[in-house]
């Protein structure tokens, strides 16, 4: 059964502050992996893509590493803004005929002043 | 804004009413889907349409609930005789199918059955 598993579910930290995200996946056949940004009543925002050969996309402040062997990415987000505050979630793109994506349950990180 | 739009945003409904949901996706985007996301969680599928062919339903989505896609643009979800657990944010996303296929996410409708 495809699976994307997110830790911490939760996380709250100091405006400046660095942070970095976990996601492990069991996904086959793997097409790409996503990290999105959602905000609270709002719908999932793309931040990165990365296929089976890339192993790091960055988006501004925000950096995505993937290792394919141990199917495992994480996000790491620098010098967070207030505005960083949001579910981050992991997504995988299985490489089916309707490129099907299976979430994680996503990380919901406070940014606090 | 991703050039995604539903409607209604929110709605609030009793429980046994039948609610309709729509969807307009970015205008070349052939393939269309419709997610549920609960508290907390992240977006389950329930369906999604190549054109206007509906190509695949999760077992979420019981004989209660159907999409609709008649001219290969906007799509609509209906759910009849709503419950409780219907509850949830019903989102579309739309994507080409070429390159990496990336699906871009309205801003959702957010249902409420008392």
């Amino acid at each position: 059964k495809n699976q994307v598993e997110q830790s911490p579910q939760s996380l709250i930290i100091l405006e400046g502050k660095n942070c970095t995200l976990q996601c492990n996946y069991t996904v086959s056949p793997f097409s790409n992996l996503r990290w999105y940004k959602q905000d609270t009543g709002r719908g999932p925002v793309s931040l990165t893509i990365m296929t089976f050969s890339e192993n790091t996309k960055s988006n501004g402040r925000y950096t995505a590493t993937l290792d394919a062997d141990t199917k495992q990415s994480s996000l790491h987000i620098t010098a967070s803004q207030l505005s960083d505050s949001a579910s981050y979630i992991c997504v995988v793109s299985a490489a089916s005929a309707g490129n099907m994506l299976t979430f994680g349950g996503g990380t919901r990180l406070m940014v606090k002043p | 804004d991703t050039g995604v739009s539903q409607d209604p945003r929110h709605k609030i409904t009793k429980r046994g009413q039948n609610v309709t949901f729509r969807c307009d996706p970015i205008s070349e985007h052939n393939r269309l889907y419709w997610y549920r996301q609960t508290l907390g969680q992240g977006p389950e599928f329930l369906t999604y349409f190549q054109n206007e062919a509906q190509l695949e339903k999760s077992r979420l989505l019981s004989d209660r609930f159907s999409a609709e896609r008649p001219k290969g643009s906007f799509s609509t979800l209906e759910i009849q005789r709503t419950e409780q657990g219907d509850s949830a944010m019903y989102l579309c996303a739309s994507s080409f199918l070429a390159g990496n296929n990336e699906q871009f996410f309205g801003p959702g409708t957010r249902l409420t059955v008392l």
